[in-house]
């Protein structure tokens, strides 16, 4: 079965600095997908940044980009420029290429609190 | 263009009363994926659906618990029962027919279970 693990249940920056939340994963699989979601106090959960196992060049998207590891099956985000509104829990999700049946389900890490201190 | 819409946004329930949680997809998704989120955790897979389908529930426990999503209307998530154990934020995700991607969730229900 596959799982998530974030190993850093808390983590703060100081406003305008970068700050990079770790994730790690196990699967057999070797097509894939992996996400960072954000949900702020309002419990939304809104998507950050998504990467497809079979590229290797890290996504980004505005002020956040990730390091995929796909050997070391190694996710982490990295923030720059950090901003108040940053301020959220943020947890590292995958998921399985297909469409049977187990294929579509997110496994979530436990999440990391991320406190933006100005 | 509305997201994913779930009610109620909070529900508080008696120990062994009925929950309904509803959901809404977002237009053109037909594809429904339910949600729990125990406090201080993660989101934990609960059950997969389509139109009148049950794809895949092997993260709903095997009593009490049920899930539909019918031809007309929304989603529902039916607690039968509940106890205190049952109290958590429930999610629902949708995803058109090919999704390459992510899911867009909906701002959940927390259920309370006095």
């Amino acid at each position: 079965a596959q799982t998530v693990t974030q190993s850093q249940p808390e983590m703060s920056v100081q406003e305008a600095e970068t700050v990079t939340l770790s994730c790690t994963y196990d699967t057999s699989e070797s097509d894939y997908y992996l996400f960072w979601y954000k949900q702020p106090p309002s419990r939304q959960m809104i998507l950050v940044i998504r990467q497809e196992a079979y590229k290797q060049q890290n996504a980004t998207e505005n002020r956040f980009s990730v390091n995929f590891q796909k050997a070391a099956k190694s996710f982490s985000l990295k923030i720059s420029d950090s901003q108040l509104g940053d301020a959220a829990m943020y947890f590292c999700a995958y998921r399985r290429e297909g469409w049977e049946t187990s294929g579509s389900r997110l496994t979530f890490g436990e999440g990391t609190q991320l406190t933006v201190n100005p | 263009n509305a997201g994913v819409m779930q009610n109620p946004r909070h529900l508080v329930r008696r120990r062994g009363q009925e929950a309904r949680l509803r959901c809404s997809p977002m237009k053109g998704h037909s594809h429904v994926y339910w949600y729990r989120q125990l406090p201080e955790e993660g989101l934990k897979f609960m059950v997969y659906l389509q139109k009148e389908n049950i794809i895949d529930e092997s993260g709903m426990p095997k009593e009490r618990f049920s899930a539909e999503f019918p031809k007309e209307g929304p989603s529902i998530l039916r607690i039968q029962q509940v106890v205190r154990g049952d109290s958590a934020a429930y999610f629902c995700a949708s995803s058109p027919q090919e999704n390459v991607g992510g899911y867009t969730f909906g701002s959940g229900t927390r259920l309370t279970v006095v």
